[in-house]
């Protein structure tokens, strides 16, 4: 039963140019979050969705970012024209539709590099 | 203000001793309460959650929570130097907001 899955796990991007960072959730999972976390920081919600609907996206910055999760395939998150600033850790977490505790599953990570 | 307020430590205990964490949070709504360890390069992983006001003991851990003072903590008893990570609080408003993090090292 395979957990979280996320891709790439490293991602080296020069400024300017664009990383698509992709997640599988949990099977049977159906909502995804998205959240951020810079060097020796707490992790910062990004956004929040479901099968093709963004629930809530209070946590994206306006520009250069944004995310999917369409009814085939992984959710993506998308963050153009990167900056030095980008460079952090992402990780995707899952829920499952019916679960009333809140508690999130975990993915690995990707680490974004911006050099 | 923060919605989630934590020490970021370091904290030091000696091998056997217990580890307090503590953390305050704003919203007075929240239901839902959850600690998370985070090995160095790993990702987030649950230790327990706690809806209640009270005590919730598993094994070598118990979440404390007041929901009146706002604050919810994670005792470790019998510390063990591989329970050396950083923990995260955090509460449940529809998703997950989360704390910081303490630094937790357990000396051999």
């Amino acid at each position: 039963n395979a957990g979280v899955m996320q891709n790439p796990r490293h991602l080296v991007r020069r400024r300017g140019q664009e990383a698509r960072l992709r997640c599988s959730p949990m099977k049977g999972h159906s909502h995804v979050y998205w959240y951020r976390q810079l060097p020796e920081e707490g992790l910062k919600f990004m956004v929040y969705l479901q099968k093709e609907n963004i629930i809530d996206e209070s946590g994206m910055p306006k520009e250069r970012f944004s995310a999917e999760f369409p009814k085939e395939g992984p959710s993506i998150l998308r963050i153009q024209q990167v900056v030095r600033g980008d460079s952090a850790a992402y990780f995707c977490a899952s829920s499952p539709q019916d679960d009333s505790t809140g508690e999130l599953f975990f993915g690995e990570g990707s680490r974004l590099t911006v050099l | 203000q923060k919605e989630v307020e934590q020490n970021s430590g370091p904290l030091s205990v000696p091998e056997g001793a217990i580890a307090s964490l503590n953390c305050t949070y704003s919203d007075r709504g929240s239901q839902s309460f959850f600690w998370y360890r985070q090995y160095s390069g790993k990702s987030p992983e649950l230790i327990m959650f706690i809806y209640s006001n009270g005590d919730k003991e598993d094994g070598r851990f118990t979440a404390q929570l007041n929901k009146a003072s706002q604050y919810v903590s994670l005792l470790i008893r019998d510390s063990q130097p591989s329970d050396s990570a950083t923990y995260l609080c955090a509460f449940n408003t529809g998703k997950l907001i989360f704390g910081q993090g303490t630094t937790l090292q357990v000396k051999p």
